[in-house]
């Protein structure tokens, strides 16, 4: 069965930490993993990774895809009250069902001022 | 480029009315989705579309339908609405990269 399973399901951390997400992932005929984070509106876009060992780096955040091992992590450092919201792992995949896109329940993050 | 646009942003429905969620993407994409959100549930998939004329049913389609009126316009109906529908709805397109575009929701009520 094709999933996606994100960990930690929620998080609390103070201002200035550092923080690790995790999805794994089990799919038909892998695409691209993607990540989003979600305040209390549409998830907005932060990373699309499709080739192992390569890092991706916005700012404070960056994610690296191992798909030897089936799974990404997210990275935030210095964290601040501004990223808190929930972070959502989505992988695109091809012949499957569920229109061939999973997304994780979310890691919801909450920063402490 | 608007990307993908949906209406109504906001919604009060009295039980058992019906009414149709609208969704228009303007980036030529042929997979579109259907999603509604709960808390602690996640984004669960209602219904998809993988190209014009085809749609089907995805984890919770009960109490739904959806048309795929052309490759833009992907519109979910509920046709007797019940309390249990009180969600977020977001409509989102996957483009031929595999990158996933959202709506900006539809907070929805059944009273």
């Amino acid at each position: 069965e094709d999933k996606v399973v994100q960990s930690p399901l929620s998080l609390v951390v103070h201002e200035g930490d550092t923080v690790t997400l995790n999805c794994s992932y089990e799919v038909t005929n892998f695409r691209s993993l993607l990540w989003y984070k979600q305040e209390k509106k549409a998830p907005t876009f932060l990373f699309m990774l499709t080739s192992s060992g390569i890092e991706k780096k916005s700012g404070r955040l960056s994610s690296i895809l191992d798909k030897k091992e089936l799974f990404s992590i997210l990275n935030i450092t210095a964290t601040q009250t501004g990223d808190s919201a929930v972070y959502l792992c989505a992988v695109p995949f091809e012949g499957g069902s569920q229109g061939n896109l999973i997304f994780g329940k979310g890691t919801k993050l909450s920063v402490k001022p | 480029n608007a990307g993908v646009t949906q209406t109504p942003k906001f919604q009060v429905l009295k039980t058992g009315q019906s009414m149709t969620l609208q969704c228009a993407q303007d980036m030529n994409h042929n997979s579109m989705y259907w999603y509604r959100q709960d808390p602690g549930m996640g984004l669960r998939l209602i219904y998809y579309s993988a190209s014009e004329g085809t749609t089907d049913k995805g984890e919770v389609p009960n109490g739904y339908n959806v048309s795929r009126l052309n490759k833009r316009e992907f519109s979910l109906r509920l046709e007797s609405a019940a309390p249990s529908q009180t969600s977020v709805y977001f409509c989102a397109s996957r483009s031929s990269g595999n990158t996933i575009y959202f709506g900006e929701g539809s907070w929805l009520t059944v009273v």
